[in-house]
C-alpha cells in the first residue's frame, strides 16, 4: 500500500528553537497533505490542510506564523514549529491523500519534546 | 458537544471475548465513516470503512445507524494483538470531496488479557 514517511521520528530541542518536520509520500503523488497534533490521551486534532503549490488552510486556533507549512511538491510537505515552547511538545502526524482522494495515508509521526 | 464522541475505556476483556464499541457524531451532514486503530506511540491505521448496510472483515463488524447518528464496531474472538486504541472517524461529505477532512474521536482503549 501507499507509504508516507516522516522525518525525524523524534526530536528534543531547547525552548526558543525552531524545528522542521518533513513528510513525504513515497510512492504516490499527494495533492493534499494534512498535519495533525495529538497530545497524550487525546485525539488527533487537525492543524492545517495544504494543497501543493498553494497556501495552507489552518484550523481555528492554530497560529499560522508559529506553524509554518510548505507544500512545495507533490511528494513533500514540511511543518516548521517556530520558537518552540514546552507546550508545543506533542506527537505530530502528517497525512496525505492521493489524486483519487478516496484514501488517506498517515505518516509514522514525529514526537517533539521541547525542554 | 464534541463532533465525535467515544467512551475512552479502557475495556479490559479476556482473550476470545466479543467486545463492542460505539461512537456518536453530531453533524447530520456526515457521509463517510471509518474505524482506525492506533497502537501506543504509533500513527493511526485504517481498520475499515463503515457503510449503512453494515460490513464485515473477518472478526470485525462495523455498523452505521444514520437515524441515531452512531457507529459501532464489534470484535469477535478477540486476540491479544487486538489491544490498541480504536478511533472513530467521521467526514462531513464524501472523503473524495476536495478539502473534506477527517474528524477523529478521542478513541476507545481496548486491552485483551490472557
Amino acid at each position: 500500500g501507499a507509504v508516507v514517511s516522516q522525518h525525524p521520528s523524534w526530536v528534543i530541542c531547547k525552548s526558543g528553537t525552531s524545528v522542521k518536520i518533513e513528510c513525504r509520500s513515497l510512492d504516490f503523488q499527494a495533492t493534499t497533505m494534512f498535519w495533525y497534533r495529538q497530545f497524550p490521551k487525546q485525539s488527533l486534532m487537525l492543524m492545517a490542510t495544504s494543497n501543493e503549490g498553494s497556501k495552507a488552510t489552518y484550523e481555528q486556533g492554530v497560529e499560522k506564523d508559529k506553524f509554518l507549512i510548505n507544500h512545495a511538491s507533490l511528494t513533500l510537505s514540511t511543518l516548521t514549529v517556530t520558537s518552540a515552547h514546552p507546550e508545543d511538545s506533542s506527537f505530530y502526524i502528517c497525512s496525505a491523500r492521493g489524486i483519487a482522494k478516496d484514501t488517506q495515508y498517515f505518516g509514522p509521526g514525529t514526537r517533539l519534546t521541547v525542554l | 458537544r464534541k463532533e465525535v464522541e467515544q467512551d475512552p475505556g479502557p475495556f479490559n476483556v479476556p482473550e476470545g471475548a466479543t467486545v463492542a464499541f460505539n461512537c456518536t457524531y453530531s453533524n447530520s451532514a456526515s457521509q463517510s465513516f471509518f474505524w482506525y486503530r492506533q497502537d501506543c506511540r504509533k500513527e493511526p491505521k485504517l481498520l475499515m470503512s463503515v457503510y449503512s448496510s453494515g460490513n464485515e472483515d473477518g472478526r470485525f463488524t462495523a455498523q452505521l445507524n444514520r437515524a441515531s447518528q452512531y457507529i459501532s464496531l464489534l470484535i469477535r474472538d478477540s486476540k491479544l494483538s487486538d489491544s490498541a486504541t480504536y478511533l472513530c472517524v467521521v467526514v462531513v461529505g464524501q472523503l473524495t470531496g476536495g478539502g473534506n477532512k477527517l474528524t477523529f474521536g478521542t478513541g476507545t482503549q481496548l486491552k485483551v488479557e490472557l
